[in-house]
C-alpha cells in the first residue's frame, strides 16, 4: 500500500494568516493526490484534485501544489469557516489511501 | 444534486455481519462511468478506503479486508450495498458511501456517514 504522510497533524493560526498543510508519499504517485476538508459532524468535502486543480465552487485561496513524493495545500488568508481537518488521499492505485490528517484550530 | 444516504443498524454484535445500503437520489446509480464507494473512518485507523462497485457488479476491495467485504448494486432501486462479515470490535466506525469517475478515483459527493459500533 502507499503510505501517505501528513504534517504538521495539529495547526493553529489567527484568521487572515496563511498555512501551509504538506503530504508526502512513500512512492512515487505524479500528481495523483487529492485534498478534502472535514468539518466537525460533516461529510469530507473535495477541495481539489491532480494536486493542483481546484474543484468547483471552492475558494480560490486554497491551493495545491507537488509531483511525485511531494505534496502541498496552501491556505491563503484564512476564514472562520476554514477551521477543520484536512487530508490528503492518494489516487494513483488500489487501495486508495490518506493521510492521517491536520487539524487546524484559530488562534 | 447528487446526494448519497447511509443505512442500517448502528449496533451489531462480534462477529455478527455488518450491512449498510446506500441510496443515491439526484441522479441515477446506472448514468455514467462511475464506481461507488465505501470509505470508513474510525479514531484509530482514520480514513479507510473499504472498496467498490460499478454499476455493471464489478467490483474492487481494499485487499486488508476482502475476505470479509462484499458489495452489491441494485439498480432498480438506485442503491448499492455493503456487507462485512465476522465483524470485531476494530470495524467500529463512521461508514460512509461516495463516488468516483472512472480513472479519476477521488471521491466526490460523501453521504454523511453512519456510524457502526461493534458491541455486545
Amino acid at each position: 500500500d502507499i503510505q501517505m504522510t501528513q504534517s504538521p497533524s495539529f495547526l493553529s493560526a489567527p484568521i487572515g494568516d496563511g498555512v501551509t498543510i504538506s503530504c508526502r508519499a512513500s512512492q512515487s504517485i505524479a500528481t495523483s493526490v487529492s485534498w478534502y476538508q472535514q468539518r466537525p459532524g460533516k461529510a469530507p468535502n473535495l477541495l481539489i484534485y491532480g494536486a493542483s486543480t481546484l474543484q468547483s465552487g471552492v475558494p480560490s485561496r486554497f491551493s495545491g501544489s507537488g509531483s511525485g513524493t511531494d505534496f502541498t495545500l496552501i491556505i491563503s488568508t484564512l476564514q472562520l469557516e476554514d477551521f477543520a481537518t484536512y487530508y490528503c488521499q492518494q489516487n494513483y492505485g488500489v487501495p486508495y489511501t490518506f493521510g492521517q490528517g491536520t487539524k487546524l484550530e484559530i488562534k | 444534486q447528487l446526494q448519497l444516504q447511509e443505512s442500517g443498524p448502528g449496533l451489531v454484535k462480534p462477529s455478527e455481519t455488518l450491512s449498510l445500503t446506500c441510496t443515491v437520489s439526484g441522479g441515477s446509480i446506472s448514468g455514467g462511468n462511475y464506481y461507488w464507494d465505501w470509505i470508513r473512518q474510525s479514531p484509530g485507523k482514520g480514513l479507510e478506503w473499504i472498496g467498490n462497485i460499478h454499476h455493471n457488479g464489478a467490483t474492487y476491495y481494499n485487499p486488508s479486508l476482502h475476505s470479509r467485504v462484499t458489495m452489491s448494486v441494485d439498480t432498480s432501486k438506485n442503491q448499492f450495498s455493503l456487507r462485512l462479515t465476522s465483524v470485531t470490535a476494530a470495524d467500529s466506525a463512521v461508514y460512509s458511501c461516495a463516488r468516483h469517475i472512472a480513472g479519476k478515483n477521488w471521491f466526490d459527493p460523501w453521504g454523511h456517514g453512519t456510524l457502526v459500533t461493534v458491541s455486545s
